[in-house]
């Protein structure tokens, strides 16, 4: 068990470029979710997989925003024409069906910062 | 909707003190409840649950936590505070929706734990 990567772990880019980030989770972990975290606050929701199935997007994801699963496996979160207001700390966990009785494991997260 | 309040942003104490972190939360429902830590530029490692049972959990690194439902609290403690506890606090709180299924953590804001040698 090699726990939850994330990659990159810090991307710098320019206003209005695309950028796309990646989560492995945990290989027999068949749930995996996606959080924001903005300077000075805890981490936001912003959407979840069960296998490859997308069940549930916040509001927070704006039409720039798109994950996917491919296969149930990894999960890749791309931002397009990326605005300042991106810079955040992207954060994957991934968990068993019952997440919350068996536990979240996170990933050390991907820093964005839209310059 | 569920929610979570954590009293205080920034704690500080002397190595050796207590350590006592708030968290009160708002649920309709039963809720379960999470203490996570998060290190500068580091991920979330959770700390300790509630589920259902004791209301007295014991987590790693010497933590533990108190559910009251009377008092909707989940309090962090620990007895002595090491300087390697000094880090960023996440209570958080998931419950179960009308479906059957809870996927989803709500976060408080955290608290900054500063230990002073």
């Amino acid at each position: 068990d090699t726990g939850v990567s994330q990659d990159p772990r810090h991307k710098i880019t320019k206003r209005g470029q695309n950028v796309t980030f990646r989560c492995d989770p945990i290989s027999e972990h068949n749930r995996l979710y996606w959080y924001r975290q903005t300077l000075g606050q805890g981490p936001e929701f912003l959407t979840y997989f069960q296998n490859e199935a997308q069940l549930e997007k916040s509001r927070l994801l704006s039409d720039r925003f798109s994950a996917e699963r491919p296969k149930g496996s990894f999960s890749t979160l791309e931002i397009q024409r990326t605005e300042q207001g991106d810079s955040a700390m992207y954060l994957c966990a991934s968990s068993l069906s019952r997440g919350s009785v068996y536990g979240y494991t996170f990933g050390s997260g991907t820093r964005l910062t839209v310059v | 909707a569920q929610s979570v309040t954590q009293l205080g942003s920034h704690v500080s104490v002397s190595e050796g003190a207590l350590v006592l972190l708030r968290c009160n939360y708002s649920s309709s429902v039963p809720p379960y409840l999470f203490w996570y830590v998060q290190y500068p530029n580091q991920g979330l490692q959770l700390l300790l649950k509630y589920t259902t049972g004791a209301t007295l959990v014991k987590g790693i690194n010497g933590f533990e936590a108190e559910f009251k439902k009377s008092e909707t609290s989940f309090h962090l403690t620990k007895p002595s505070a090491h300087m390697s506890d000094a880090a960023e606090y996440f209570c958080a709180v998931s419950v179960i929706n009308s479906g059957g299924s809870n996927y989803k953590l709500t976060f408080g804001k955290g608290t900054l734990l500063t230990v002073n040698p």
